[in-house]
């Protein structure tokens, strides 16, 4: 089936690092949106982003939409235990109400 | 809201066996995704439903796997006959357009196909 791919696939860190994933599509986006997992969980919506270029800030996440609407990031400035989990991007295909999920990218805090 | 009810949250089958996972949206959703998680190929969209209208199954693997919404506050995903390569965590999720599209997601069901 389709994919969508997410570097890195995983991530260690101290607790304290920053921490940054990456969703790359090769089609113009209509929105994407953003959940997060937490081991032995279901995935839980943290955003949605529309707008070429938009930034959208949740306490120490960070999430940015490509000028292009092609890309996208989440990034987590000094992460905490609490931040473990697999993030994962969802992108919806133009003309549908169909997302497709990223690969996910699997996060370690270290304490 | 209780949230998207899923049951049973475990279910282990022997090969060949019918299986059926149910779900129960969050009340006044007018989407709800049926999504397969496995570690080799991830999350995938299997099969989602508009005003319980299946709008698009190109997710689904093969014959062997259906879904119906007979209303809206009820859906099911069936195998028959089931394969161990169906072992997976299957999630229903449900959305409202009005809302932006925020899917909220049960809390799966673990299959096993032994």
């Amino acid at each position: 089936g389709q994919q969508v791919m997410q570097i890195p696939q995983y991530q260690h860190v101290q607790e304290g690092e920053d921490f940054t994933t990456y969703c790359n599509s090769s089609t113009t986006l209509s929105n994407i949106q953003w959940y997060k997992q937490r081991p032995g969980g279901h995935p839980v919506f943290l955003i949605q982003l529309v707008k070429s270029g938009e930034v959208k800030k949740q306490k120490r996440l960070t999430f940015q939409f490509g000028e292009a609407k092609k890309n996208s990031s989440l990034h987590i400035t000094a992460t905490q235990t609490t931040d473990v989990g697999t993030y994962f991007c969802a992108q919806q295909r133009p003309g549908t109400y169909k997302y497709i999920f990223g690969t996910g990218t699997r996060l370690k805090v270290l304490a | 809201d209780a949230g998207v009810i899923q049951s049973p949250r475990h279910e282990v089958t022997e090969m060949g066996q019918e299986v059926t996972l149910r779900c129960k949206p969050i009340s006044g959703h007018d989407y709800l995704f049926w999504y397969r998680q496995t570690m080799m190929r991830g999350l995938e969209l299997l099969i989602y439903f508009n005003n319980n209208v299946p709008i698009d199954d190109s997710g689904m693997p093969e014959d062997r796997f259906s879904a119906k919404m007979p209303n809206a506050s009820f859906s099911t995903l069936k195998i028959q006959p089931s394969e161990p390569r169906d072992s997976a965590v299957y999630f229903c999720a449900s959305s409202y357009l009005g809302q932006g599209g925020e899917q909220y997601f049960g809390p799966g069901t673990r299959l096993t196909v032994t």
